[in-house]
């Protein structure tokens, strides 16, 4: 196992466009979590999977965006109708235990950029 | 709700000299604690955490933090820095028996150089 896998690295999008990440976790991880980090920030949260149930969801996580965890395994993050504003890293992160973020291993990102 | 202040962005220091990276939050419940480390074009990775118990914890290539509850702050140490710790550092926070979600401050840049 090499540990959490995100894919696209890189996506450019023209604004206005739909674009999907997926997110490959740790095997028999339980708990999966979205983050987006823009330039000079740290990493803020998005949402959080159980499983396949989504637990919690942040604010910053508007109608645009959604998220899903088919059979507990991958996930998928969309974002509709992109915006410049949307431009920046999104994290993935997974975990596996009662309180699940005693040690969250992330991912590389996804980078996004909205021409 | 939390936050997490790190109080430089920017530290830049000589090859082993001593180093301590500021971090101080705010939360009306008790908290974990946890500095996380980015290299560069890598993901971010665990170095510490405090759960319960001793209030030093210590990460297996020489860095340590300590909670100080009355101060609310949790600074990472490094007694003698190496070029390789060339990174950024967060801290981050998260509730106890709460919400799962970390709450991380805006970093720290550590720059050693030679």
């Amino acid at each position: 196992d090499t540990g959490v896998s995100q894919n696209p690295r890189h996506k450019i999008t023209k604004r206005g466009q739909n674009v999907t990440f997926r997110c490959d976790p740790i095997s028999e991880h339980n708990r999966l979590y979205w983050y987006r980090q823009t330039l000079g920030q740290g990493p803020e949260f998005l949402t959080y999977f159980q499983n396949e149930a989504q637990l919690e969801k942040s604010r910053l996580l508007s109608d645009r965006f959604s998220a899903e965890r088919p059979k507990g395994s991958f996930s998928t993050l969309e974002i509709q109708r992109t915006e410049q504003g949307d431009s920046a890293m999104y994290l993935c992160a997974s975990s596996f235990g009662p309180q699940g973020h005693y040690e969250a291993f992330f991912g590389q990102g996804t980078r996004l950029t909205v021409v | 709700a939390q936050s997490v202040t790190q109080l430089d962005s920017q530290v830049p220091v000589f090859e082993e000299a001593p180093v301590e990276l500021r971090c101080n939050y705010s939360s009306s419940v008790s908290v974990y604690l946890f500095w996380y480390v980015q290299y560069p074009n890598q993901g971010l990775q665990l170095l510490l955490k405090y759960l319960s118990g001793s209030t030093l914890v210590e990460s297996i290539n020489g860095f340590e933090a300590e909670f100080n509850k009355s101060q609310t702050s949790f600074h990472l140490r490094k007694p003698s820095v190496h070029i390789s710790d060339t990174a950024e550092y967060f801290c981050a926070v998260s509730e106890q028996g709460g919400s799962e979600k970390l709450v991380f401050g805006k970093g720290t840049k550590l720059t050693v150089n030679p």
